[in-house]
Order: structure tokens, then sequence, then C-alpha cells
């Protein structure tokens, strides 16, 4: 079985321009969570969705956004960016049953993004 | 303060060697914990939940404080394979909306 994927792997990026990230989660996952991953930290929470509503965003500006789709894939988009933007895009997803938490999230192995 | 936090490390250990590694957290209404492990340039994987009664799996061991809001982690008899950084993560709300540590980077050395 596939697991979660993500799309794409590196990109480069000016100041000031626009990126979508996109994810994939594991069959049968309805809830999808992305991350931030600057290099030296632990990931940081961004936004969590389930069942294509948003349950949950962390302490980021609103440059950041992000939708889930139908098939339950989802997409990351961040505007205007900036040189701190630059980090690892991690998408995870989860089993959650109505929304509520079953533990393990399964991560993707991200999307590396350097802003110049 | 920051909600999870850990010592950064490194750990520089040889095999065989017992290493623990410590974390704490700032909610103490939290419910969920657990240990996640990340090689180099990879993404996290999860290496243990970390129960109320403490929990073993092999060579390693979880425990839980809630008293000082304390987790640790316990590897026994380490291997070089056990080389990675370890992140320390708290769901405070039971919703996957996890709080990640730091990490604590381990090397494991022949």
């Amino acid at each position: 079985d596939a697991g979660v994927t993500q799309s794409p792997t590196h990109l480069i990026k000016t100041r000031g321009q626009h990126v979508t990230l996109r994810c994939s989660p594991i069959s049968g996952h309805k809830s999808v969570s992305w991350y931030q991953q600057v290099l030296g930290q632990g990931p940081q929470f961004i936004f969590q969705y389930y069942e294509k509503e948003e349950r949950g965003r962390g302490n980021f500006p609103d440059r950041f956004s992000a939708r889930q789709f139908p098939n339950y894939s989802s997409e990351l988009n961040v505007n205007a960016l900036l040189l701190g933007d630059s980090a690892l895009y991690l998408c995870a997803s989860s089993s959650n049953d109505r929304g509520r938490a079953t533990g393990e999230l399964f991560f993707g192995e991200g999307s590396r993004l350097t802003v110049l | 303060r920051k909600e999870v936090e850990q010592d950064p490390g490194p750990f520089n250990v040889p095999e065989g060697a017992t290493v623990a590694f410590n974390c704490t957290y700032s909610n103490s209404a939290s419910q969920s914990f657990f240990w996640y492990r990340q090689d180099c340039r990879k993404e996290p994987k999860l290496l243990m939940s970390v129960y109320s009664s403490g929990n073993e799996d092999g060579r390693f061991t979880a425990q839980l404080n809630r008293a000082s809001q304390y987790i640790s982690l316990l590897i026994r008899d380490s291997k070089l394979s056990d080389s990675a950084t370890y992140l320390c993560v708290v769901d405070p709300y039971n919703f996957n909306k996890f709080y990640f540590g730091s990490g604590t980077k381990l090397n494991v050395k022949p």
C-alpha cells in the first residue's frame, strides 16, 4: 500500500512568489495535517483538515492557507514567500474516527522549499 | 514558554551503552504522548506511544510522570542503527494536533 505522498519533493522560489504543495494521504485516512520543519527544529503544526473541514490552525500568518479535497488529498499554499519560509513541509495523515485522534501520524517524505 | 522542551544533545555514546532522554511539556491537561524518531533528511516515524503506566518495546522504555509533566525514553544496549534524532511529541487535545520538541540527537559510535 502506498504511504503518504507529497509533491514536489524539492523546489526553489524567490521572495514574493507563491507556492503550492500537494499531499495524498494513505488510502482510508480522512485526516491530513501540515507541518513546517526548519533545520535543527522539530516540526511545527500549521493546519489540520478532517473531512474537508479545517479542524486546527497553528500560529502561522494568513499567507499560509490549505484545503482538502473530496478524495482527502490536500494542498498547502503559501503566498508572498519570505526567506524564513525556507523549510521542509511535511504532510501527515491519520485515521481519525469522527475527528478523534487514534494516535499515530504517518508522515510523507516532505517538500523541501528553498526561498532565495 | 514552549509546549514541549527537550535537550538537543548531541548524545555521543558507544555501542552497548544505555542512554536516557528527557522531555517536559507545559500543558498539564495533555492526554497523548509519543516518541518519534527522525533519521537525517527523512520524515519522522513513530517509535512508541507513552502510557501512564510506562511501556516497554524491546530495548526501548518510555515513562510518563504527569505530576512533573515529564516524559522519558530509555534505550538499552545501543546499536549503531539507533543513531537518529528523537522527537518528544505531545497531543494536548487528543486530536492529532501534535506539538514536537526540537529533538535530541543521538550518535552511537563503534
